[in-house]
């Protein structure tokens, strides 16, 4: 299993604002993917963070408003760009090692833009 | 591209009733499948998972879910629930082929009444 911190928890942010939110991860991981969860919705991929290189999004979400940096096996940001009330959410990371394992998932950032 | 349906948007029950919560997911390919529960206030977390073999699979808290492959469905069952099992419920796939990355239903919101 592996144990995954993400920071903040949660936050207050006004709009036209940035949110970096960052996962640590207690070991090295091959994968590790974004998530969004909207009031009352279900979670959607946002992309893939790919170490090394530019993350891999789905379709509807783009590099410019949800920058994704992975230096290392164990660390990833998300950061949410020139945010909008419509960016509050609860935003996951989530790991796995390879295929046919299961993923696991951080406590989640509940972001509020006001 | 996979889609996952969860039948039950919200589910009513008392306790000791048995509890059966509907997911069918298009895809072609062979996939893995997952139940992700997710209590108040808490993180999401790994109720069970189906990679091959036995179709009928077992997870903690007394759960259990059974694969038809001929059906698409992966439907999860209680046979007593709990006032503590109230919580929601996420379906989630992930073909074989694409590593970790899952694609979740809409989600089942369980209400134990005692």
């Amino acid at each position: 299993s592996a144990v995954i911190s993400q920071k903040p928890s949660r936050d207050i942010c006004q709009r036209g604002t940035s949110l970096t939110i960052q996962c640590q991860v207690d070991s090295q991981v091959t994968m590790m993917f974004w998530y969004r969860q909207q009031p009352g919705q279900s979670l959607t991929l946002i992309a893939t963070a790919n170490q090394g290189s530019e993350a891999t999004y789905e379709s509807g979400f783009v590099i410019d408003k949800f920058p994704i940096s992975r230096p290392n096996l164990t660390f990833s940001t998300l950061t949410v760009s020139n945010m909008s009330p419509e960016d509050s959410s609860i935003y996951l990371c989530s790991v796995g090692q390879n295929r046919n394992t299961e993923a696991f998932f951080g406590q989640g950032t509940r972001l509020t833009v006001v | 591209a996979q889609s996952v349906s969860q039948h039950n948007h919200h589910v009513i029950l008392s306790e000791a009733a048995s509890l059966e919560l509907g997911c069918n997911y298009s895809y072609g390919g062979t996939v893995n499948l997952f139940w992700y529960v997710q209590y108040p206030g808490q993180h999401l977390q790994l109720l069970l998972k189906y990679f091959s073999g036995d179709p009928l699979v077992k997870g903690i808290k007394g759960f259990e879910a059974e694969f038809i492959k001929s059906k698409f469905s992966f439907n999860l069952r209680k046979p007593s629930v709990q006032w503590s099992d109230t919580a929601e419920y996420f379906c989630a796939v992930n073909p074989q082929t694409a590593g970790n990355k899952l694609t979740f239903g809409g989600g089942t919101r369980v209400l134990v009444k005692p």
